[in-house]
């Protein structure tokens, strides 16, 4: 089966720019999640879906920070405007059922850089 | 909220050897313990998981301990080869509420030939 998919897989903008990332989750995978990894640490969520609604973005900073899910499959990460700390992995994941189902599938992240 | 505590954050054993990295959690709610495997460049991978209603889980090399009157969990990896150098994580989750998978800082191990 195709893996989750993701674009960018790099990318570099200046402070203050805006940035969008693009993921598509493997096929009839409900839960989808959107995670920043810093250098160094573990994956921390920003936000989890479940099909196109909302079911966690505690962690999100939504200031400057936006996801949406239309139609419950593709789903897109915006950065607007963008700080030098948001440099990072940004990986999307997606499972079958929640998070304590069982496996999240990640997908190859991008990476961002931030200057 | 979930505070999970890894150790160590590296790793460096000979070929043939036993590695285990520690974990510990805050949540006594917490049911559900993963581990990933994420190599250099490359995206996080689950290597094993366990639930609350189970003490220990083995597939081949790999096993992982719970104990959950000290809320910590443990990966073992036996036999360790080279290809099993990467960074590790253990993450811990609870469905008592609206929280998430909350991963550790990682453990990088290194498997020296």
């Amino acid at each position: 089966e195709a893996g989750v998919a993701q674009s960018p897989r790099y990318k570099i903008i200046e402070k203050r720019q805006s940035v969008a990332f693009w993921c598509n989750p493997i096929s009839g995978h409900a839960t989808l999640y959107w995670y920043q990894q810093i250098l160094g640490q573990g994956p921390k969520l920003l936000i989890q879906f479940q099909n196109n609604g909302v079911v966690d973005d505690s962690q999100l900073p939504k200031d400057r920070f936006s996801a949406e899910r239309l139609k419950g499959v593709d789903s897109t990460l915006k950065i607007q405007p963008a700080k030098l700390e948001d440099s990072a992995v940004y990986l999307c994941a997606s499972s079958l059922v929640g998070p304590g189902g069982g496996e999240q599938y990640f997908g190859p992240g991008t990476r961002l850089t931030v200057t | 909220g979930e505070n999970v505590e890894q150790h160590p954050s590296t790793l460096s054993v000979q070929e043939g050897d036993s590695a285990v990295i520690k974990c510990t959690y805050s949540d006594s709610a917490s049911n559900y313990f993963p581990w990933y495997k994420q190599e250099l460049g490359k995206r996080p991978q689950l290597i094993i998981d366990i639930r609350s209603n189970v003490g220990e889980k083995k597939d081949q090399r790999i096993a992982v301990t719970l104990n959950k009157t000290a809320k910590h969990f443990s990966l073992h990896i036996t036999e360790t080869q080279p290809e099993d150098s990467a960074v590790y994580f253990c993450a811990a989750y609870s469905n008592s509420g609206n929280t998430p998978l909350v991963f550790g800082k990682g453990t990088r191990l290194s498997v020296i030939a």
